[in-house]
């Protein structure tokens, strides 16, 4: 059982490139989350998806865009690369209500 | 927004002894989760404990809503225990699962 699944662990963009990040979980969870994780901080939701055809703005939004493929998958896409963007971003999903939330290994993206 | 404040931010410990971490928050909240980050990076989810007290081997929880703060024990602390401890709330009202986290607290553990 895999849980949550990132791709890829690791990246490297140069500015104004696009990347799109991608999650899956096979838990059947209805709602997924995507942070970031900057330096000596705790992490910071960007955006989330209640349930399959909904997604939200959390509180940093701002040069991302996403996509609930499906009730497994949720991608996170930078359109144009800046170096504040560099960070890790982290991928979760949960069940139905206030449920833990259960994160993948993370996604460490250098915008150079 | 809601404010999370977590205390210490430093914790060294030698293995064996015992700790508190404690976690106080601005407003009333739906739940509250701990987590522990490896030094792999890895998040792990501790404990889902909105109000009450839980235990989990060597770790328990308690959150007291009313008086707004949690506390994470760890007993009897192993050297894999090292990593940072991060506490987050969902505020009440919100939607499910916005979660906003504290700062951490970052723990050593030494052999």
């Amino acid at each position: 059982n895999a849980g949550v699944t990132q791709t890829p662990k690791f990246q490297v963009l140069k500015t104004g490139q696009s990347m799109t990040l991608q999650c899956a979980q096979d838990m059947n969870h209805n709602s997924m989350y995507w942070y970031r994780q900057d330096p000596g901080m705790g992490l910071r939701l960007i955006y989330y998806s209640a349930s399959e055809g909904t997604t939200d703005k959390g509180e940093v939004p701002n040069g991302y865009n996403v996509s609930r493929l499906n009730k497994r998958e949720f991608s996170l896409r930078l359109e144009s690369a800046a170096p504040s963007q560099t960070s890790v971003y982290f991928c979760a999903s949960s069940g139905q209500g206030a449920q833990p939330q259960h994160f993948g290994d993370g996604t460490r993206l250098s915008i150079l | 927004g809601i404010q999370v404040e977590q205390s210490p931010p430093d914790l060294i410990l030698q293995e064996g002894a015992n700790s508190t971490l404690r976690c106080n928050f601005s407003d009333s909240v739906n739940n509250l989760q701990w987590f522990h980050q490896n030094p792999w990076g890895q998040l792990i989810n501790l404990f889902y404990i909105p109000s009450g007290t839980k235990q989990n081997g060597r770790l328990s929880a308690t959150t007291v809503a009313t008086e707004r703060y949690s506390l994470l024990y760890i007993s009897s602390s192993q050297t894999t225990d090292s990593g940072v401890y991060f506490c987050a709330v969902e505020l009440r009202g919100t939607s499910y699962g916005k979660l906003t986290f504290g700062q951490g607290t970052i723990l050593t553990v030494h052999p």
